[in-house]
């Protein structure tokens, strides 16, 4: 099976701007998470969808947003970017249902620097 | 409502010392509990996990974790450091919260292996 793959790897963008990532996940996984890393606040949730739903959300302002489509598919929104928003965005995708562990897959990041 | 402390976001040891990483959750039913690990400038992948039965859990690169509920704690440890070991490592907890399962990453802790 193909791995979780995130477009683009790199961006940088100035504050003020919006940008869209995106996140492929593992065939046959219909939960995506998104989280964003930096050195000082380490690994935060942003927020959860399952089925072009959002199930979980994190303690993020309402710049961040994200949507699902029908084959899986997540997209996360950043607005009016402020240079604070500079992070390694991770996404997950996992199996749901079952009740068993729910292991969570991560793509490899994309790096955002605001400048 | 569940949560995972991992204490020291920074461990040093020696190359041939024992790993010992740390780990409590809190989790008001069963959780599962996970130990993942990200090198540089890649996503998290999976060391090991702890579902149900064998308390004592061994992962990829030598590495092993022992579930002890009675003091809540998953730590991670391994006999011997190894220079290819510095990595960020993430302590996980996966609990049945609203009818699936919800997943909660502590905030990792960063292993540097002194030669």
């Amino acid at each position: 099976k193909a791995g979780v793959t995130q477009t683009p790897r790199y961006l940088i963008k100035t504050r003020g701007q919006q940008v869209t990532l995106s996140c492929s996940p593992i065939s046959g996984h219909r939960s995506v998470s998104w989280y964003q890393q930096t050195p000082g606040q380490g690994l935060q949730f942003l927020f959860e969808y399952f089925s072009e739903t959002q199930r979980n959300k994190g303690n993020f302002p309402g710049r961040f947003s994200g949507r699902q489509f029908s084959n899986s598919r997540s997209e996360m929104n950043v607005s009016t970017l402020e240079l604070g928003d500079s992070a390694l965005y991770l996404c997950a995708s996992s199996h749901v249902g079952g009740g068993g562990a729910r292991e969570q897959f991560f793509g490899p990041g994309t790096r955002l620097t605001v400048l | 409502a569940q949560s995972v402390t991992q204490l020291g976001s920074h461990v040093s040891v020696s190359e041939g010392a024992l790993v010992l990483l740390r780990c409590n959750y809190s989790s008001s039913v069963p959780p599962y509990l996970f130990w993942y690990v990200q090198y540089p400038n890649q996503g998290l992948q999976l060391l090991l996990k702890y579902t149900t039965g064998a308390t004592l859990v061994k992962g990829i690169n030598g590495f092993e974790a022992e579930f002890k509920k009675s003091e809540t704690s998953f730590h991670l440890t391994k006999p011997s450091a190894h220079m290819s070991d510095a990595a960020e490592y993430f302590c996980a907890v996966s609990a049945n919260s609203g009818g699936y399962q919800k997943v909660t990453f502590g905030i990792g802790t960063k292993l540097q292996v002194i030669p």
